[in-house]
């Protein structure tokens, strides 16, 4: 039954490495979303899209890009990753196109070395 | 753009006790202030949320207080309990935008 999902759970990779992270919502949810969680676990919004606008947080680095096939798919693509990349980067989704309750994914542990 | 303040951001009580966070907003067209707990390893959930409609809501031990003149919400927790331990984020959007405050670390002393 799980409603946010994510893969995967823990992401450990080089600097300068590309890596992605994948999130489903099986809510039928028409907005999603990527937040960043860093290790004093403040929850900052980088991204929010429905099919019909892409919201980007104007501090996220243009390295990251979302992209989503499909309304219940919305993953993450970083290119060039660096040390202070490193966090928890969680997936959400929300009913309707306008901001509303977050249903959060399990997250992703992302560790640049 | 909002700003949302959330004090303290480190709250201890004993076991039993009351625990009230606070958080204020700065953009009086927010229409809804949901409250999240996040333990330890795990997501943020949604524990009870409040629309600009309402001035209060209660569900058990938890609820939620909103006064739009001053522009702050307050999460009031009674008769605490050790998995109440958390860090709880309020969040405040007028429908358009999501802003989460920067979260308090509750800790129930058994």
């Amino acid at each position: 039954d799980t409603a946010v999902s994510q893969t995967p759970k823990y992401l450990v990779t080089q600097m300068g490495n590309d890596k992605s992270i994948k999130c489903e919502q099986n809510l039928g949810h028409d907005t999603m979303y990527w937040y960043k969680q860093d290790s004093k676990k403040f929850l900052k919004i980088m991204f929010s899209y429905n099919n019909k606008e892409l919201i980007i947080n104007e501090t996220v680095p243009n390295r990251f890009s979302p992209k989503s096939p499909d309304k219940a798919h919305l993953n993450l693509h970083i290119n060039s990753l660096e040390l202070g990349d490193s966090a928890v980067y969680f997936c959400a989704s929300s009913p309707g196109t306008t901001a509303d309750t977050q249903y959060f994914g399990p997250g992703t542990r992302l560790t640049v070395l | 753009g909002e700003n949302v303040e959330q004090h303290p951001s480190t709250l201890s009580v004993q076991e039993g006790d009351s625990a009230v966070i606070k958080c204020t907003y700065s953009d009086s067209a927010s229409n809804y202030f949901p409250w999240y707990k996040q333990e330890l390893g795990k997501r943020p959930q949604l524990i009870i949320d409040i629309r600009s409609n309402v001035g209060e809501k209660k569900d058990q031990r938890i609820a939620v207080t909103l006064n739009k003149t001053a522009k702050h919400f307050s999460l009031h927790i009674t008769e605490t309990q050790p998995e109440d331990s958390a860090v709880y984020f309020c969040a405040a959007t007028d429908g358009n935008q999501f802003y989460f405050g920067t979260g308090t670390s509750l800790t129930v002393i058994p």
